[in-house]
């Protein structure tokens, strides 16, 4: 059974902070990882996709990728109230996109 | 906007009945794939489509069916409905393997 595990929090920064997200996967052969942003009530917004280790950046918005821990990040600099939502995670390899549950994080003003 | 639409919004069923949903990809995207995401849950892979056939299947029953059409448009079947497909089911398109792009889903309620 192919696993992503996220912290479901909820998450509080304060607005202006860091907020760090992270997720382990269980499949070892995953090539390809995804962040996705959900507001409550609505569907999921592609915010990163990163396939290779190391860094990348994207404005206030940076994905990690270990996968040699089966660990990917997701950092939020300069942290906004209109970042609260939903993060989710996904990963797939020869298969198809597999989510975490989601870490839900609260910028507070 | 990600130009991937779905039908209806929302929709209220009650148990034993069957239910279509609809999608329309976005221009451009040959591949769709639908999810099941229950309150509180990640999105849970139901099929994907890939140029009219079923290119995987989620851990859902037979009841959990599906089409894609030469547009590349597609639709969700879900026969004989039970209290537990209550759920929002999204639909997502890509150009093959490239990364995928939700509607906006389908509120589906069992009473």
């Amino acid at each position: 059974q192919k696993e992503v595990e996220q912290n479901s929090g909820p998450l509080s920064v304060p607005e202006g902070a860091i907020a760090s997200l992270n997720c382990t996967y269980s499949d070892r052969v995953s090539q390809s990882f995804f962040w996705y942003r959900q507001y409550s009530g609505k569907s999921p917004e592609l915010i990163m996709s990163i396939y290779s280790n190391g860094d990348k950046e994207d404005g206030r918005f940076t994905a990690q990728l270990n996968k040699a821990s089966q660990y990917v990040s997701l950092l939020i600099r300069d942290s906004q109230p209109s970042d609260s939502a939903t993060y989710l995670c996904a990963v797939s390899g020869n298969t198809p996109l597999v989510f975490g549950k989601g870490t839900r994080l609260s910028v507070i003003a | 906007e990600t130009g991937v639409t779905q039908s209806p919004t929302h929709l209220i069923k009650t148990r034993g009945q069957q239910v279509t949903l609809r999608c329309s990809s976005q221009s451009g995207h040959n591949t769709v794939s639908w999810y099941q995401q229950a309150l509180g849950q990640g999105p849970q892979f139901i099929f994907q489509y890939y140029r009219e056939e079923e290119n995987g299947r989620g851990n859902f029953p037979p009841r959990f069916s599906g089409l894609q059409f030469p547009n590349y448009s597609s639709e969700l079947n879900v026969n004989a409905l039970e209290l537990d497909d209550s759920a929002l089911y999204l639909c997502a398109s890509s150009w093959e393997d490239q990364p995928q792009h939700f509607g906006d889903g389908t509120r589906l309620s069992i009473l």
